[in-house]
């Protein structure tokens, strides 16, 4: 079976400070992914997508992917209380697979 | 707004009834996928349709459940028979491409009493 494993948290950052958010995945043949993050009672919302090993940046957000070690982690630098969320790591499998494989998510505090 | 659209927000259904789900994708987008979010667990993919094509529906429970996307109009999951056990967050994405980002509507909460 396929599994996205985070910590569930909650983990706690102080205002200003950097969020670092991590992700292990199974399937070895994975070929894309992403994060996602999710307020109480509202839908992901996309962040990053990362598909090739390396470090991808975009703002305050950097994607991090090491796909011989299987584990895909998200940096949030400068941490504001509005970053305070549940941020989701999703596989896609490929493979002819087309849904995504989400983690339960973790649960991100930022303390100002 | 040219995001992902669903409606019903919030649709109250009693044991034994039909729920429809609407979703109508991004302009541009003609994949469509469904996820499911139970109370305190993971979002769980359940299809993956073309326009007319169900492609992926390796999620999909057997029985009761059904997902269309006709030519015209929106994506459709169709829940028959609803029990309690169906109560969650039923959200669509779609992409541009197969295999590309997705992006989510702000979903269905069905609550079965």
């Amino acid at each position: 079976q396929k599994e996205v494993e985070q910590n569930s948290g909650p983990l706690s950052v102080p205002e200003g400070a950097i969020a670092s958010l991590n992700c292990t995945y199974s399937d070895r043949g994975s070929q894309s992914f992403f994060w996602y993050r999710q307020y109480s009672g509202k839908s992901p919302e996309l962040i990053m997508s990362i598909y090739s090993n390396g470090d991808k940046e975009d703002g305050r957000f950097t994607a991090q992917l090491n796909k011989a070690s299987q584990y895909v982690s998200l940096l949030i630098r400068d941490s504001q209380p509005s970053d305070s969320a549940t941020y989701l790591c999703a596989v896609n499998p490929g493979g002819g697979a087309d849904g995504l494989t989400f983690g339960k998510g973790t649960h991100l505090i930022i303390q100002p | 707004n040219a995001g992902v659209m669903q409606n019903p927000r919030h649709l109250v259904r009693r044991r034994g009834q039909e729920a429809r789900l609407r979703c109508s994708p991004m302009k541009g987008h003609s994949h469509v996928y469904w996820y499911r979010q139970l109370p305190e667990e993971g979002l769980k993919f359940m299809v993956y349709l073309q326009k007319e094509n169900i492609i992926d529906e390796s999620g999909m429970p057997k029985e009761r459940f059904s997902a269309e996307f006709p030519k015209e109009g929106p994506s459709i999951l169709r829940i028959q028979q609803v029990v309690r056990g169906d109560s969650a967050a039923y959200f669509c994405a779609s992409s541009p491409f197969r295999g590309d980002e997705q992006y989510f509507g702000p979903g269905t909460r069905l609550t079965v009493t």
